[in-house]
């Protein structure tokens, strides 16, 4: 079956320092790949997509991310983080158009002042 | 232009019963996906609705069911609820493919089921 592993459930780091989220998929050929954001309070919201071309995706508020085809990962990058990104990062994955998208189980970020 | 709207915010039901929720996408958007959230579980898809007809569909029972009106409103329906059915239900709107484009958020109908 397809799916999205997250490996970091809890990450806490101190404003300034650099962050990588762990995302690994199941499924091989072509995929799409997604970033989403859940900030405290707040509904889900895309960060960045991948779906050809440059593997490095650049997204909002200074995020990018890798897409790395032979370990089927798709990592969470920021090198600087700052308070306000505490909240809870979804990646998230789909074999191609009109395919249904599955989701990671989600890893909270928590960013200590 | 507004957001993805989901109605009601808050539900409380007793075992047995059944619940309708209810999702406006964004103006323009015909693709609808529904999406359960549990703490652990993250992310559970349900089903997708483009233009009125179910494309896509999760390893739910059959007691989860789903329609899209011929304005893009969907709703969903719970029968025969179970405590575990207990969660945040997410609608998410896309102008045509959500796996190509990505999705627009609702906030979610936090079902508790008693």
């Amino acid at each position: 079956a397809q799916s999205v592993s997250q490996h970091n459930h809890h990450v806490i780091l101190s404003e300034a320092a650099s962050l990588e989220l762990g995302c690994n998929y199941s499924y091989g050929g072509t995929v799409n790949l997604f970033w989403y954001v859940q900030y405290p309070g707040q509904h889900l919201q895309l960060l960045l997509k991948y779906f050809s071309g440059d593997p490095l995706v650049k997204g909002i508020k200074g995020f990018e991310a890798e897409f790395i085809k032979s370990k089927f990962s798709f990592n969470l990058r920021k090198p600087s983080v700052q308070w306000s990104d505490t909240a809870e990062y979804f990646c998230a994955a789909n074999r191609g158009s009109y395919q249904k998208v599955t989701f990671g189980t989600g890893t909270k970020l928590q960013v200590i002042p | 232009k507004a957001g993805v709207t989901q109605t009601p915010r808050y539900l409380i039901k007793t075992r047995g019963q059944q619940v309708t929720l209810s999702c406006s996408p964004i103006s323009g958007h015909r693709s609808v996906s529904w999406y359960q959230q549990t703490p652990g579980q993250g992310l559970q898809f349900l089903f997708e609705y483009f233009s009125e007809t179910q494309r896509n569909k999760g390893n739910f029972p059959g007691r989860f069911s789903g329609r899209q009106f011929s304005n893009s409103r969907s709703e969903m329906n719970v029968s025969t609820l179970e405590l575990g059915d207990s969660a945040l239900y997410l609608c998410a709107s896309s102008s045509g493919d959500g796996g190509n484009y990505g999705y627009t958020f609702g906030s979610g109908t936090r079902l508790t089921v008693v």
